[in-house]
């Protein structure tokens, strides 16, 4: 099945803890990205990547960073510098011309 | 800053009604638009994608497009207690590098 996955389904942080979310996806997509969801919130755009080995912030990278080091895969960290990390983090992918995004089922964090 | 405004609801309809959703944006080189449907706990999924100004008809979904007057708009006919989720609306150029959804609305379906 083509798909994106995202992993793990729920992560709990303590404070002052780094922690990687992982995204990949096998639907051929160039371009992927890194929403933020809070309760009863719009998406926020943290970060996308067109192309292999490039990527630009979004709205609120303040505390997020990314890598893509292979199309297939987008991987977030939440670093302790975040400091209101606890939200619903989706990846989503597009092919590039066609801008139509699809989403993965996301990543509940928690900061304890 | 580029804004896509919803109404936030809960807009309520009853079983086998038509839901009207709205949204506008402030962007005017705006090109590609989409709505979304996302039920509680869940990411969203892809419903209908316009690009052209009219309606598009998808099933029991209608999209309509106005670029003059900023807006577009989500039909959903003989809905469904299953329709009852948040729907986003989603705004881009072309090149997918300014994708802004907005806030949502929350649709209830009453049987």
């Amino acid at each position: 099945d083509g798909g994106i996955t995202q992993s793990p389904k729920y992560l709990f942080r303590k404070e002052g803890q780094n922690v990687t979310l992982s995204c990949e996806q096998n639907l051929n997509h160039d371009a992927m990205y890194w929403y933020r969801q809070d309760p009863g919130q719009g998406l926020r755009l943290i970060y996308y990547s067109q192309i292999v080995n490039d990527f630009q912030k979004g709205d609120i990278a303040e505390g997020y960073s990314v890598s893509r080091e292979k199309k297939e895969s987008f991987p977030l960290t939440v670093t302790s510098a975040q400091k209101n990390p606890t939200a619903f983090y989706l990846c989503a992918s597009s092919i590039v011309q066609y801008n139509e995004q699809f989403f993965g089922p996301g990543t509940r964090l928690t900061v304890l | 800053q580029k804004e896509v405004e919803q109404n936030s609801g809960p807009l309520s309809v009853p079983e086998g009604a038509i839901a009207s959703l709205n949204c506008t944006y402030s962007d005017r080189v705006s090109q590609s638009f989409f709505w979304y449907r996302q039920y509680s706990g869940k990411s969203p999924e892809l419903i209908m994608s316009i690009y052209s100004n009219g309606d598009k008809e998808d099933g029991r979904f209608t999209a309509q497009l106005n670029k003059a007057s900023q807006y577009v708009s989500l039909l959903i006919r003989d809905s469904q207690p299953s329709d009852s989720a948040t729907y986003l609306c989603a705004v881009t150029n072309n090149y997918g590098q300014n994708f802004v959804f907005g806030p949502g609305t929350r649709l209830s379906v009453l049987p």
